[in-house]
């Protein structure tokens, strides 16, 4: 079946560790998106990425780093300098890149990814 | 700077009754509205969306209705069912984003036997 998947879907980090959630479309999708959610906040953009090779902050991109050296695949890195890491963290793809056609934006999301900092 | 706001970070409505979440929202640019669904420990999932050249969408029991003068929309559950109970959260984005999309904080929807 196609879909988003995350892994893994809980995780726990000491602190001063760097720590890399991963995140695998089989959508053919071309653009992807990290999300961070903590409760009473919504969700708010990390990184995304509208091509391979390619990727832009978003929101809340300090203290965490990505790569898209392949279409199918967007890994996030929490990196020590994050201040506050632990959250839910979701990642979506969409076919639609920021700025390409008509505006439809619908996002697929996977399931998700918790960290916890010890 | 809350771009989309859902006021209300929670509902109770009893089932059979009609549910109606709603979403301001500040940046005038925003063209291209949508619901999505949450459930704990899951990744949204998209319910329904609005253009801004329309004022309401329907799609079964949801239906959605833009206020574009006033910035707001909302979306109606009816009838209310136990299995609508979830997080909803409404999101925007504009022609020149697409699906790069502004989130608001969230309404927990309880349906109540």
């Amino acid at each position: 079946d196609g879909g988003i998947t995350q892994s893994p879907k809980y995780l726990f980090r000491k602190e001063g560790q760097n720590v890399t959630l991963s995140c695998e479309q089989n959508l053919n999708h071309d653009a992807m998106y990290w999300y961070r959610q903590d409760p009473g906040q919504g969700l708010r953009l990390i990184y995304y990425s509208q091509i391979v090779n390619d990727f832009q902050k978003g929101d809340i991109a300090e203290g965490y780093s990505v790569s898209r050296e392949k279409k199918e695949s967007f890994p996030l890195t929490v990196t020590s300098a994050q201040k506050n890491p632990t959250a839910f963290y979701l990642c979506a793809s969409s076919t639609k890149r920021p700025g390409q056609g008509p505006n439809t934006g619908e996002l697929f999301f996977g399931e998700g990814s918790r960290l916890t900092v010890l | 700077d809350q771009q989309v706001k859902q006021n209300s970070p929670s509902l109770s409505v009893q089932e059979g009754r009609i549910s109606i979440l709603n979403c301001d929202y500040t940046n005038s640019m925003f063209d291209y509205f949508l619901w999505y669904k949450k459930y704990p420990a899951e990744g949204p999932t998209f319910l329904i969306s609005i253009s801004s050249i329309k004022d309401k969408n329907e799609d079964g029991r949801f239906t959605v209705f833009l206020n574009k003068s006033a910035k707001h929309l909302s979306l109606h559950i009816v009838p209310s069912q136990p299995g609508d109970s979830a997080v909803y959260f409404c999101a925007a984005s504009h022609t020149g984003t697409a699906s790069k999309l502004t989130f608001g904080t969230g309404t927990r929807l309880q349906v109540t036997l």
